[in-house]
Order: structure tokens, then C-alpha cells, then sequence
């Protein structure tokens, strides 16, 4: 079975800071990662996946195999970031598919 | 910590059958529960919010006749997909939001899969 993990239940940076939130995963095979973001009393929506390796408001992730680590980073964080941020991992294969979420971690950006 | 559980984990029916998926908060009490669908290779779909003690509240497009929710309590919702189609087997998802914290965060279940034949 495959494991998620984001070490950090609570993150809190000023506004200006570089941003890191930690995912790492536990899994045989290859999967595909995705970051997914709530804002207060908002409904949970897709940040960015790792095929598409692009940046969505500011923010990057890049898969690490080594480390199995999808840490999602952003170099300037803005009061609008403060967020839930849920990693999560998909495995799939043979027409099956099961999305894994984290326990989330709570980004707060002080002004 | 908060968890969330779901049954069952998969299920296989045949086309016309109705199944019905539980969603259950195991160390707290969630007056609202939300049930998500995920389709394949997409992002999280919202299909209806449920809140203990009054009907749900469903998102444009979600058919509340064939998905029908219950929150009968505040450690359990329930999911039942009415007359079941191929074109809903899904992967569907609940979470529940606990009442009293402090992140105002939500606790994901583990999910099921539905297969309909």
C-alpha cells in the first residue's frame, strides 16, 4: 500500500518568504502526483500535477524518485497562499486507479 | 489524529443495481461531510455537500435522484448511487470537515471504487 506523508501540519512564513511544503510517498511503482489547494471554507481544487511541470500561481513542484519526494515550493509566498495544501500521490494501472490524500499541511503567510 | 473511513473500499455491481458507499468520522464528529468524485487522469470533482441533519447540497450537473446522501448522524454519511451505469464507475471520495478545530481542515477518506458491469 502506498503512503503519503506531509511532515508539517502547520507552516507559517511572512509575506516576501520563500514557501516549502514537504510530500514524500511511499510506493513501488511510478506514480503520478498531484498538489491540491483550499482555501477558507472554499471547495478543494487541483493546484498542478507533476507530468505537466508547470507553475500555477507561483508555485513549482518537482518529483524527486530519489527521494520520493514531491515538495511543492514557491520563492515569494503572498497573503492570498494561506491555504490547506493536500498532497496527493495517484496510482493506476491496469484501468484501475486510486488517488492517496495527505493529512495536509496549513500554510499561513503573515503580512 | 482524525479519521475517516469508507465501505466499502471496492465494489463490482451490475448495470441497474443500486449500491450504497459509508462514509464515517471515527474520532470526532463531522456536522459537514462532502463526497468527491475522481475521474480519471482529472482532478477531484465536488459532487454534494452533506450536512447532519439536513438535505445535501449538490453541485451544478450532479444528479441529487441518482447520487442520494444521507448525514444521519455526525459520524456518518452515506453515498447511494441509484440504477448504477457503466459511465459510473468512478472513484468516489468523501471527507469531513470537523466541527470544532482550530486549521479548519478536512479528513479524506481512503475511497472507493465503484465498478459497474
Amino acid at each position: 500500500a502506498q503512503r503519503v506523508t506531509q511532515p508539517e501540519k502547520l507552516l507559517s512564513v511572512f509575506k516576501g518568504a520563500p514557501v516549502e511544503l514537504k510530500c514524500n510517498y511511499s510506493y513501488s511503482g511510478s506514480p503520478e502526483l498531484f498538489w491540491y489547494v483550499q482555501y477558507s471554507r472554499q471547495r478543494l481544487q487541483l493546484l498542478l500535477r507533476h507530468i505537466s511541470r508547470e507553475s500555477i500561481k507561483g508555485f513549482t513542484a518537482d518529483l524527486n524518485k530519489g527521494e520520493t519526494s514531491f515538495h511543492l515550493k514557491k520563492p515569494f509566498a503572498q497573503e492570498e497562499d494561506s491555504a490547506m495544501y493536500y498532497c496527493a500521490p495517484l496510482e493506476s494501472g491496469a484501468g484501475s486507479y486510486q488517488l492517496t490524500f495527505g493529512k495536509g499541511t496549513k500554510l499561513s503567510v503573515i503580512p | 489524529g482524525a479519521v475517516v473511513s469508507q465501505h466499502p473500499s471496492r465494489v463490482i455491481c451490475k448495470s441497474g443495481t443500486s449500491v450504497k458507499i459509508e462514509c464515517r468520522s471515527l474520532d470526532f464528529q463531522a456536522t459537514t461531510m462532502f463526497w468527491y468524485r475522481q475521474f480519471p487522469k482529472k482532478s477531484l470533482m465536488l459532487m454534494a455537500t452533506s450536512n447532519e441533519g439536513s438535505k445535501a447540497t449538490y453541485e451544478q450537473g450532479v444528479e441529487k435522484d441518482k447520487f442520494l446522501i444521507n448525514h444521519a448522524s455526525l459520524t456518518l454519511s452515506t453515498l447511494t448511487v441509484t440504477s448504477a451505469h457503466p459511465e459510473d464507475s468512478s472513484f468516489y471520495i468523501c471527507s469531513a470537515l470537523a466541527g470544532e478545530v482550530t486549521l479548519d481542515e478536512q479528513f479524506f477518506g481512503p475511497g472507493t471504487r465503484l465498478t459497474v458491469l
